[in-house]
């Protein structure tokens, strides 16, 4: 089993639709979780982080976290052209630096 | 630019040959790391550095990769004998301990011909 599991479509939606993409985590440890967003042949950028269950909002972007079933995700609202990227999802065990575990990343297409 | 900085953006080399990567993290960060990313996969933590000491490798760091932070500023990331299957993006990045995620630079590209 993959420690960091993300389906990695494509996930294609109609711009203006609602993205979700999902990932599941397999330590049980994992205290902080990551969505970054990543272009083609570039580097990965932060879009959101969570920590605690339950949701977190910022703008368009909705991160939900369930401890209990090992699971998050990420929603991304009113979807943009220009949010067709790779987003990978990554954790964090307690240990004090920030040494993540990415999964291998779902590509989202935003479909004009 | 405040960010992190590597050099070079890409690098192509013959196997066989040994290359050097440099990263500048951003001034007041004393953590570094080393992640490397092939396609289709999420990046891969290598290595860390706090200030000049590394305190972690990976198993992926094989002996033929060799890392250093010896000022505890930049890092280099040299890889003897480079094999086709080292063709990657390898990524740096740094954070103080008070940052909730550590800033990622835009990469080295890695082709092995």
């Amino acid at each position: 089993q993959k420690e960091v599991e993300q389906n990695s479509g494509p996930l294609s939606v109609p711009e203006g639709a609602i993205a979700s993409l999902n990932c599941t985590y397999s330590d049980r440890g994992s205290q902080s979780f990551f969505w970054y967003r990543q272009y083609s042949g570039k580097s990965p950028e932060l879009i959101m982080f969570i920590y605690s269950n339950g949701d977190k909002e910022d703008g368009r972007f909705t991160a939900q976290l369930n401890k209990a079933s090992q699971y998050v995700s990420l929603l991304i609202r009113d979807s943009q052209p220009s949010d067709s990227a790779t987003y990978l999802c990554a954790v964090n065990r307690p240990g004090g630096y920030q040494k993540v575990t990415f999964g291998t990343g779902t590509k989202l297409q935003v479909i004009p | 630019d405040t960010g992190v900085s590597q050099n070079p953006r890409h690098k192509i080399t013959k196997r066989g040959q040994n290359v050097t990567f440099r990263c500048d993290p951003i001034s007041e960060h004393n953590r570094l790391y080393w992640y490397r990313q092939t396609l289709g996969q999420g990046p891969e933590f290598l290595t860390y550095f706090q200030n000049e000491a590394q305190l972690e490798k990976s198993r992926l760091l094989s002996d033929r990769f060799s890392a250093e932070r010896p000022k505890g500023s930049f890092s280099t990331l040299e890889i003897q004998r480079t094999e086709q299957g080292d063709s990657a993006m390898y990524l740096c990045a740094s954070d103080r301990v008070t940052d909730t995620e550590a800033f990622f630079g835009q990469g080295t590209r890695l082709t092995v011909v």
